[in-house]
């Protein structure tokens, strides 16, 4: 069935850093891909998503592009700020529109 | 306006006991999904609802998990005869229609401890 897997974190940055995380999935067809962020104390948002092959997603300075070819949407930002502290989850939705997430990835940036 | 609310915030119960987990949609959405949290976990998917009926029930574990949105608006989330590892985060979520490219806004949760 369909999946995503994610790099296990923690991830501990120092402000200004550039962050990736990793994701792929495996899907039959063609999915979406999205990545959810959790802050702490809050419920799940949705960062950014990409629908199709080659689509760029981007938010709040967080980019991820949809690879089709090596089945893969990473998250990437030039430079991570404090505030960026919280769980990223990277998600597909596949024939269906239930979403199935990866584990999370915690990032914590140090000042 | 106002997100997706859950409540109780949080619900201690003992291993046996009934619960209802209940989930307030943003008001028009009408497809509602429930997911289950659990610790160091991604969240998973459980029952989705389009309009009152459930369109996709595939996820919930076992029989004693059941969910009705008898209105099309509120759902409620029943557990039967709960056991330790049913303790987790229950989620909901809404959105406008159930097209996988509608984005689901998630509510806060509701905790459940089963002791």
């Amino acid at each position: 069935g369909d999946s995503v897997t994610q790099m296990e974190g923690p991830v501990t940055l120092s402000e200004e850093a550039f962050l990736t995380i990793n994701c792929t999935y495996t899907a039959t067809g063609y999915p979406s891909l999205f990545w959810y962020v959790q802050y702490p104390g809050e419920g799940l948002q949705l960062l950014l998503k990409a629908t199709k092959a080659d689509d760029k997603g981007s938010n709040k300075g967080f980019e991820a592009t949809y690879r089709k070819e090596t089945t893969s949407f990473h998250l990437e930002k030039g430079s991570v700020q404090v505030s960026d502290s919280a769980v990223y989850f990277c998600a597909l939705s596949g024939a269906t529109n239930k979403l199935i997430f990866g584990t999370g990835t915690l990032l914590a940036v140090q000042p | 306006g106002a997100g997706v609310s859950q409540t109780p915030s949080n619900k201690v119960t003992e291993k046996g006991k009934y619960v209802e987990l209940r989930c307030d949609p943003i008001s028009g959405h009408t497809a509602l999904y429930w997911y289950r949290q659990s610790l160091g976990q991604g969240p998973e998917f459980l029952i989705y609802f389009q309009g009152t009926g459930a369109a996709d029930d595939s996820g919930l574990p076992n029989d004693r998990f059941f969910a009705v949105r008898p209105e099309g608006s509120v759902s409620t989330l029943k557990i039967q005869r709960t056991e330790r590892g049913d303790s987790a985060v229950y989620l909901c979520a809404s959105s406008w229609t159930s097209g996988r490219l509608d984005e689901q806004f998630f509510g806060p949760g509701t905790r459940l401890t089963v002791l």
